[in-house]
């Protein structure tokens, strides 16, 4: 699976939006890009995944770049419970997860 | 969102002790689970991908002999740690595949601690 590079860290003011950034340069035609959050001590959560096209749900945006080297995952309005680390992993189908290190969202009250 | 169950949620043991880990998927089918453990401060690492009426596949550096996976329904995965010992504490997280979405579902995650 193809690699991906995040941020460390971030901080977002509370009820600003927050655009989280992945890059995946080497990103295959068939890699999905999903994207999770884990609280502490908590197994990581679905917050929502695509392929090509732009995806909305009623957690997240996710943008991706039209030569799908990049994404964003787009939260509308912060709030202190999506502090989280959150994963940008690439995957093709029926393929394992392997979790990189991720970008840590402090929000700030 | 689908829903996974992972029990016990905190265990503490003896060394040389054997501990089961429950994994069940409470409201779909999963041909496929899997688990990962979780050290402080660090990542998730895939352990193992659990299958239904086959033997697991373990990542490479995984000891198979002392992580035992048995995967005996659709809804029912267990990981056993066998003769643990304080270097097997860690976080270990199982979850659950919906296929034809490949989204994986996660437990709520096990601590355990081997004294």
């Amino acid at each position: 699976d193809a690699k991906t590079t995040q941020p460390n860290s971030m901080e977002s003011n509370e009820e600003e939006p927050v655009h989280l950034p992945c890059n995946h340069s080497t990103i295959s035609g068939t890699d999905y890009i999903h994207w999770y959050r884990q609280l502490p001590s908590q197994g990581p959560e679905y917050v929502i995944h695509g392929l090509t096209s732009n995806v909305n749900n009623r957690m997240a945006s996710l943008a991706i770049a039209e030569d799908r080297k990049s994404s964003t995952l787009i939260l509308h309005r912060a709030t202190l419970r999506d502090a989280a680390v959150y994963y940008c992993i690439l995957t093709a189908i029926f393929n394992k997860f392997y979790f990189g290190s991720g970008t840590k969202l402090n929000v700030k009250p | 969102g689908a829903v996974v169950s992972q029990h016990p949620s905190r265990v503490i043991c003896k060394s040389g002790t054997s501990v089961k880990i429950e994994c069940r998927s409470l409201d779909f089918q999963a041909t496929t689970m899997f688990w990962y453990r979780q050290f402080p401060k660090q990542s998730l690492m895939l352990m193992a991908t659990s299958n239904e009426g086959s033997k697991a596949t373990y990542e490479q550096g995984v000891e198979k002999d002392k992580f035992l996976i048995n995967h005996a329904s659709l809804t029912l995965s267990t990981l056993t740690v066998t003769s643990a010992h304080p270097e097997d504490s860690s976080f270990y997280i199982c979850s659950a595949r919906i296929a034809s979405v490949n989204i994986q579902y996660f437990g709520a995650g096990t601590r355990l601690s081997v004294l």
